[in-house]
């Protein structure tokens, strides 16, 4: 199994450009997450997904949609970058067991926005 | 509402040394706490857990942590340092649920191992 994959890895940006930063899983998981890193804070939830079409707002959602069509893919949509959006961004998934959702990350995308 | 704090950005020990590394929440449901560790340049990977039951929960690369309720305290430790033990660390409260809707992480201890 491959994981949690991301796509690309590095990516600049000019202020007002849109991108999709991609995330694909091959572990059959339903629950998946976009959190976002900046320097010494930590990691804050964007959005989640408990399954296929259904999608919730985390911590931080501004500035970025995501969809679910399929239980292996969520991609995340920047509309408008600025630069407050320079950050490196984690995927992860996890199954539904009924006792804990043990998340498994992604590599990451390092996104700059100039 | 969940919060995480690490005390301590940075924390330095001698290979061979006790690693403690402290981490204290906040949960407004029975806590789900996670501790992880980011490798440079890398995605973050699960030591350890603690759901219900024993309090202290022993994890990969040698690592364990005690739940103290009365204390909202989750501390990692190791009795001998190692050099690969070099890197971030994420101590994590979910949100609800085990974790399903999110986890909160605190804002990471980063430690150095002197050789």
């Amino acid at each position: 199994n491959a994981g949690v994959t991301q796509t690309p890895k590095f990516r600049i940006l000019k202020i007002g450009q849109s991108m999709t930063l991609q995330c694909a899983q091959d572990m059959n998981h339903n629950y998946m997450y976009w959190y976002r890193q900046d320097p010494g804070m930590g990691l804050k939830l964007i959005y989640y997904s408990v399954g296929a079409g259904i999608t919730d707002k985390g911590e931080v959602p501004n500035g970025y949609n995501v969809s679910r069509s399929t239980t292996e893919d969520f991609p995340l949509r920047l509309e408008l970058a600025a630069p407050s959006q320079t950050s490196v961004y984690f995927c992860a998934s996890s199954l539904a067991n009924g006792v804990t959702y043990e998340q498994y990350f992604g590599p990451g995308t390092r996104l700059t926005v100039t | 509402a969940q919060s995480v704090t690490q005390l301590g950005s940075h924390v330095s020990v001698s290979e061979g040394a006790l690693v403690l590394l402290r981490c204290n929440y906040s949960s407004s449901v029975p806590p789900y706490l996670f501790w992880y560790v980011q490798y440079p340049n890398q995605g973050l990977q699960l030591l350890l857990k603690y759901t219900t039951g024993a309090t202290l929960v022993k994890g990969i690369n040698g690592f364990e942590a005690e739940f103290k309720k009365s204390e909202t305290s989750f501390h990692l430790t190791k009795p001998s340092a190692h050099m690969s033990d070099a890197a971030e660390y994420f101590c994590a409260v979910s949100h609800s649920g085990g974790g399903a809707d999110g986890l909160t992480f605190g804002k990471g201890t980063h430690l150095i191992i002197q050789p």
